[in-house]
């Protein structure tokens, strides 16, 4: 059975501290892995992953991925009390075109 | 602005009545995607549906109905046989364009309450 497993479930941390977030896999037929935010309602996207070893940026958020040993880690570094939410890991597994979603790491960042 | 529209944002049921949450889409995705999140379990898929006329259970589709009879509207229908509906219910969209994926797009959600 696919499952994506996310680690740690929920993180507390104070501004100007740097997170790490877990993302571990088991899937059939993996094509991409994707990070999202969700901070209210409707997830946005973040990263999408689907090589090996190349770290992807965007400000002071990076990911990359393992395809040997079936994990992604997304970095988040000088945090700020707007990087609280819930960060979601989802593999695309096979042609169908589904998600596979993590349990999602809640992330909460004190001033 | 192209996206897709969820609604209603809030929704209360009684217990033993039917209920339809609405999704549409005009990005001119071919799928479509529903959604449940409950807490501290991620997203769960009920249905999903890869081009019009035709759509697929997911991993907790019992209780739950679709139909996609326009490319652009995916409503999913709440049925009394599903016993415990109380979440939120996200509705996502997606398309390939030439071996390049851009993976979803998400509505903003229906919270939906049994009362």
């Amino acid at each position: 059975e696919d499952k994506v497993v996310q680690s740690p479930l929920s993180l507390v941390v104070h501004e100007g501290d740097t997170v790490t977030l877990n993302c571990s896999y088991e899937v059939t037929n993996f094509r991409s892995l994707l990070w999202y935010k969700q901070e209210k309602k409707a997830p946005t996207f973040l990263f999408m992953l689907t090589s090996s070893g190349i770290e992807k940026k965007s400000g002071r958020l990076s990911s990359i991925l393992d395809k040997k040993e079936l994990f992604s880690i997304l970095n988040i570094t000088a945090t700020q009390t707007g990087d609280s939410a819930i960060y979601l890991c989802a593999v695309d597994s096979g042609n169908t075109g589904k998600l596979i979603f993590g349990q999602g790491t809640t992330l909460q960042v004190k001033p | 602005d192209g996206g897709i529209t969820q609604s209603p944002k809030y929704l209360f049921r009684k217990e033993g009545q039917n209920v339809t949450l609405s999704c549409e889409q005009n990005l001119n995705h071919d799928a479509m995607y529903w959604y449940r999140q409950d807490p501290g379990q991620g997203l769960r898929l009920i249905y999903y549906s890869q081009i019009v006329n035709d759509f697929q259970k997911g991993d907790i589709a019992e209780g739950y109905s679709v139909s996609r009879e326009k490319k652009e509207s995916f409503p999913l229908t709440v049925t009394s046989a599903q016993k415990n509906p109380t979440a939120f219910y996200l509705c996502a969209s997606s398309n390939r364009d030439r071996g390049r994926d851009y993976g979803y797009t998400f509505g903003s959600g229906t919270r939906l309450t049994v009362v």
